[in-house]
């Protein structure tokens, strides 16, 4: 079965600081997606990046970046110099590589970030 | 262009009251998507369709529940003589045919109805 895990319920930083988001996950398939979606006070979950097993390549896109690493399964989101509109719930999920299937998400991290 | 829609936003209903919810997706996405997010969790798959073709229910998905994707376009989601158990967030998510068979592209999620049970 298919399990994410994200450890962290809340954390809260001072804006500026960087901050990592940790997601650790199981599952039986040699092939799998990995995908970080934020979900702020708005309610609406935006979709922030998508992995595939094959690619274990660190991603950075401005301030955000992600490690994936297979060995320890862990996907974690690091957010340098920590912005108040970072403030959100960010969540970790994990589906299968055959087209599309629904996703498995983690409970989610509370991000504060404090002027 | 505009995203996943979801109407209503939001809705309160008495125990034992039948309640619909719709979704609209974007419009070229084949796939679409139900989830439930209750306070403090992550969303919970229900079920999702590949245009009018329901392909797989999850086991959240009580016989109270019926989703139905009648033209492959909109779908709607109706809840059968509510429990105060079934208050929670109720969120649509829609995504385009993956290319070849191991493809995998993103969902987007509508803003979700939030549904209360007195």
């Amino acid at each position: 079965a298919q399990k994410v895990t994200q450890a962290q319920t809340e954390i809260s930083v001072v804006e500026k600081e960087d901050v990592t988001l940790d997601c650790v996950y199981e599952t039986r398939d040699t092939t799998y997606y990995l995908f970080w979606y934020k979900q702020p006070p708005s309610g609406e979950l935006v979709f922030l990046i998508r992995r595939n097993s094959f690619d274990e390549q660190n991603e950075i896109s401005g301030r955000y970046s992600w490690n994936f690493q297979k060995s320890t399964s862990s996907f974690n989101f690091t957010i340098t110099a920590s912005q108040v509109v970072d403030s959100a719930v960010y969540f970790c999920a994990l589906s299968e590589a055959l087209g599309n299937t629904p996703l498995v998400f983690g409970k989610g991290t509370r991000l504060s970030v404090i002027a | 262009d505009t995203g996943v829609s979801q109407d209503p936003r939001h809705k309160i209903t008495k125990r034992g009251q039948n309640v619909t919810f719709r979704c609209d997706p974007i419009s070229e996405h084949n796939r679409l998507y139900w989830y439930r997010q209750t306070l403090g969790q992550g969303p919970e798959f229900l079920t999702y369709f590949q245009n009018e073709a329901q392909l797989e229910k999850s086991r959240l998905l009580s016989d109270r529940f019926s989703a139905e994707r009648p033209k492959g376009s909109f779908s709607t989601l109706e809840i059968q003589r509510t429990e105060q158990g079934d208050s929670a967030m109720y969120l649509c998510a829609s995504s385009s045919k993956p290319i070849g068979t191991s493809g995998h592209n993103e969902q987007f999620f509508g803003p979700g109805t939030r549904l209360t049970v007195l």
